[in-house]
């Protein structure tokens, strides 16, 4: 069974530009959550979607914004980037809604803002 | 709101050593999930174990074993015999379940360093 895929692993952007960042579920599972890695904040909850419809948002400005697909699939957008964007994203998966945790993570897009 | 402290940055072990990485949390909930992940530097995080408030039965996998006392508000993970591919970063993580859903709040995690 394929895992969680993230799209792109690696890229590079620069101050003022967008970026979307792509998941894709393992097959089956119909909840997704994403989270942003940095060395000074760890691991902070962004928002997570369940059929299509965003069920939690954690504490991110308007700049970031997530959407889900009839196939579950998802994809987070952070406009105007600034210098702090720069992270692991991480985009977790689970079968049910509010699984409370049994998430299964993919590798994440590690994203660059120069 | 919710916290989780890992005091403990960074530990280093030689293999086959035993090591315990602690976990303390905060919150008003009564009911909630206590977690600890795995990530290894692939990047991605891997699920170790699920506790809920209301079972305070410890628990052990294989070299792995979990402690957990609400008295205290910890939830302490301890590997036996070491091994090299134990290193990573370990993350202890709590979710309560009153809307919670799939929401974390992770600690700032342990690098754990087993050596030869």
């Amino acid at each position: 069974k394929a895992g969680v895929t993230q799209t792109p692993r690696y890229l590079i952007k620069t101050r003022g530009q967008q970026v979307t960042l792509s998941c894709s579920p393992i097959s089956g599972h119909r909840s997704v959550s994403w989270y942003q890695q940095t060395p000074g904040q760890g691991l902070q909850f962004l928002f997570e979607y369940f059929s299509e419809t965003q069920r939690n948002k954690g504490n991110f400005p308007g700049r970031f914004s997530g959407r889900q697909f009839s196939n579950s699939r998802s994809e987070m957008n952070v406009s105007t980037l600034e210098l702090g964007d720069s992270a692991l994203y991480l985009c977790a998966s689970s079968f049910r809604d509010r699984d409370t945790g049994e998430l299964f993570f993919g590798e994440g897009s590690r994203l660059t803002v120069l | 709101a919710q916290k989780v402290t890992q005091a403990q940055t960074e530990i280093s072990v030689v293999e086959k050593e035993d090591v315990t990485l602690d976990c303390v949390y905060e919150t008003r909930d009564t009911t909630y999930y206590l977690f600890w992940y795995k990530q290894p530097p692939s990047g991605e995080l891997v699920f170790l174990i699920r506790r809920n408030s209301f079972d305070e039965q410890n628990e052990i996998s294989g070299r792995y074993s979990w402690n957990f006392q609400k008295s205290t508000s910890s939830f302490n993970f301890t590997i036996t015999a070491s091994q090299v591919v134990d290193s990573a970063v370990y993350f202890c993580a709590l979710a309560i379940l009153t809307g919670g859903g799939n929401k974390l709040t992770f600690g700032t995690g342990t690098q754990l360093k087993v050596e030869l």
